[in-house]
């Protein structure tokens, strides 16, 4: 079935380093791609998205390239800051025979900054 | 503008206890969704709605209960509490229930606990 890797966490970071967090995935068709993070006592919120092969999402520093060849989302950004500090899931979701969508979430990296 | 408004926020029920966690989303959107998240593996779908009086089964709807009587309102109900479904549940919705078109917004999560 289909299904998402992320690197085990926590990861910790000292201000202004480079973050790379990587994710690949198992899909059968042609997937959309999404990286979501979480904030402290928050829902998650989407914070970019590829929907085919070569796409590059981008959204307030954060960047991440859909690699069909190594089926891979890695999520990067160049310099982190505190406010930086969450959870990231990397998704990515199927149209069924159906129409329907299927959403699989990876388990989550939990991203700690220190000043 | 509120978004996705989930409450309690926390809840502690005993074994055999019945509950229903409130989602209201002011939107308009057409889907709305269920997710519970455990530790270690990811968000898993429960129950989605694409419309008022339309209701599915996700990816782990056992022990559990929905209705959409109302475009703003998706309530899920616990019928007899297990110490299994100790979890963080989210409550999601969009336009359209397809993610590449349309993002997921969620609320802040209700943190439930079985004893």
């Amino acid at each position: 079935g289909d299904s998402v890797t992320q690197m085990e966490g926590p990861v910790t970071l000292s201000e202004e380093a480079f973050l790379t967090i990587n994710c690949t995935y198992t899909a059968t068709g042609y997937p959309s791609l999404f990286w979501y993070v979480q904030y402290p006592g928050e829902g998650l919120q989407l914070l970019l998205k590829a929907t085919k092969a070569d796409d590059k999402g981008s959204n307030k520093g954060f960047e991440a390239t859909y690699r069909k060849e190594t089926t891979s989302f890695h999520l990067e950004k160049g310099s982190v800051q505190v406010s930086d500090s969450a959870v990231y899931f990397c998704a990515l979701s199927i149209i069924s025979n159906f129409g329907n969508e299927k959403l699989t979430f990876g388990t989550g990296t939990r991203l700690t900054i220190i000043p | 503008n509120a978004g996705v408004t989930q409450t309690p926020k926390f809840q502690v029920l005993k074994t055999g206890q019945s509950m229903t966690l409130q989602c209201a989303q002011d939107m308009n959107h057409e889907y709305m969704s269920w997710y519970r998240q455990d530790p270690g593996m990811g968000l898993r779908l429960i129950h989605y709605s694409v419309g008022a009086g339309i209701t599915d089964q996700g990816e782990v709807p056992n022990g559990y209960n929905v209705s959409r009587s109302t475009t703003e309102d998706f309530p899920l109900r616990l019928l007899s509490a297990a110490p299994s479904q100790t979890s963080v549940y989210f409550c999601a919705s969009s336009q359209d229930g397809y993610s590449y078109n349309s993002p997921l917004h969620f609320g802040n999560g209700t943190r439930l606990t079985v004893t």
